[in-house]
C-alpha cells in the first residue's frame, strides 16, 4: 500500500538528547514537510523540501535538523538546542505543480515525543 | 506564522443536524484545503478549492470560497457521530515556496 510512515509513534527523550524521528513515502512524491502540533493548536511547519538534497525552514526551525538524501526519506532530528520538544509531530507529503499551487498533502500517523 | 483563522473554534451538535465552520486568510492564495483530524492521528484531506472556484461539493461535505473576503466555509450536512473531530483549513500558494500553512482548527463534536 502506498502511504507515509512515520517511527517510532511514541518517543521518550531526557533533556539534553539529540533524537530522530524517521518519515519515509512510497507515493513517489517530490515535496516532504514536517509540522508540530502542539495540545489544541493548529500545525507549524518546521522544514520541508521540495527536492532531493534541497529543504528550507519553515517557521519554527530552531533546534531541529533535517536531511533529503533520498526521494523516499526526510527524518527530522530534535537537537538540544529545542527548549520545548515535548509535541505531536507529523510528517506529510505532496506533489508539488506549479500552476496551481501545493497540492493534496498525504500525512503520516504522527510521532509524539515526550521529554523526561 | 499562522495564515488561517477558524471560528469558531469548537463545535457541539446533535447527529442529523448541520455543520458549518468558516475559514479566514490573509494574503492571496492559489487554493484553499480542508483537512480532518481524528484525535491522536494524522489528517486527512477532504477537499481543495481553487482560488477561482466559488463552491464545490464532496458528498457531505460543501465548500465556499469567497477570495473578496479572503474566507472560506466548510458545511457538513447531516452530521453524524462518527464526523466527530478537529478540522482544519490550509491555504496554499506556491509563492510562498510551495508549503501550505493551516489554521488553529475547529473541533466539532456531534453528539448521537
Amino acid at each position: 500500500d502506498g502511504g507515509i510512515t512515520q517511527s517510532p509513534k511514541y518517543l521518550f527523550r531526557k533533556e539534553g538528547q539529540n533524537v530522530t524521528l524517521s518519515c519515509e513515502q512510497n507515493l513517489n512524491h517530490d515535496a516532504m514537510y514536517w509540522y508540530r502540533q502542539d495540545p489544541g493548536q493548529g500545525l507549524r511547519l518546521i522544514y520541508y523540501s521540495q527536492i532531493v538534497n534541497d529543504f528550507q525552514k519553515g517557521d519554527i526551525a530552531e533546534g531541529y535538523s533535517v536531511s533529503r538524501e533520498k526521494k523516499e526519506s526526510f527524518p527530522l532530528t530534535v537537537t538540544s538546542a529545542q527548549k520545548n520538544p515535548t509535541a505531536f509531530y507529523l510528517c506529510a507529503s505532496s506533489i508539488v505543480g506549479r500552476s496551481s499551487g501545493t497540492g493534496e498533502l498525504f500525512f503520516g500517523e504522527g510521532s509524539r515525543l515526550t521529554v523526561l | 506564522s499562522q495564515q488561517g483563522e477558524e471560528d469558531p473554534q469548537a463545535l457541539s451538535i446533535q447527529e442529523g443536524e448541520n455543520a458549518t465552520m468558516n475559514c479566514s486568510y490573509k494574503t492571496s492564495i492559489n487554493n484553499l484545503q480542508w483537512y480532518r483530524q481524528n484525535s491522536g492521528r494524522g489528517l486527512v484531506h477532504l477537499i481543495l478549492i481553487r482560488s477561482n472556484e466559488r463552491e464545490k461539493h464532496s458528498g457531505r461535505l460543501r465548500v465556499t470560497l469567497d477570495t473578496s473576503k479572503k474566507s472560506s466555509s466548510l458545511l457538513i450536512t447531516a452530521s453524524r457521530a462518527a464526523d466527530t473531530a478537529s478540522y482544519f483549513c490550509a491555504t496554499g500558494d506556491y509563492n510562498q515556496g510551495g508549503k501550505l500553512i493551516f489554521g488553529q482548527g475547529t473541533e466539532l463534536s456531534v453528539k448521537p
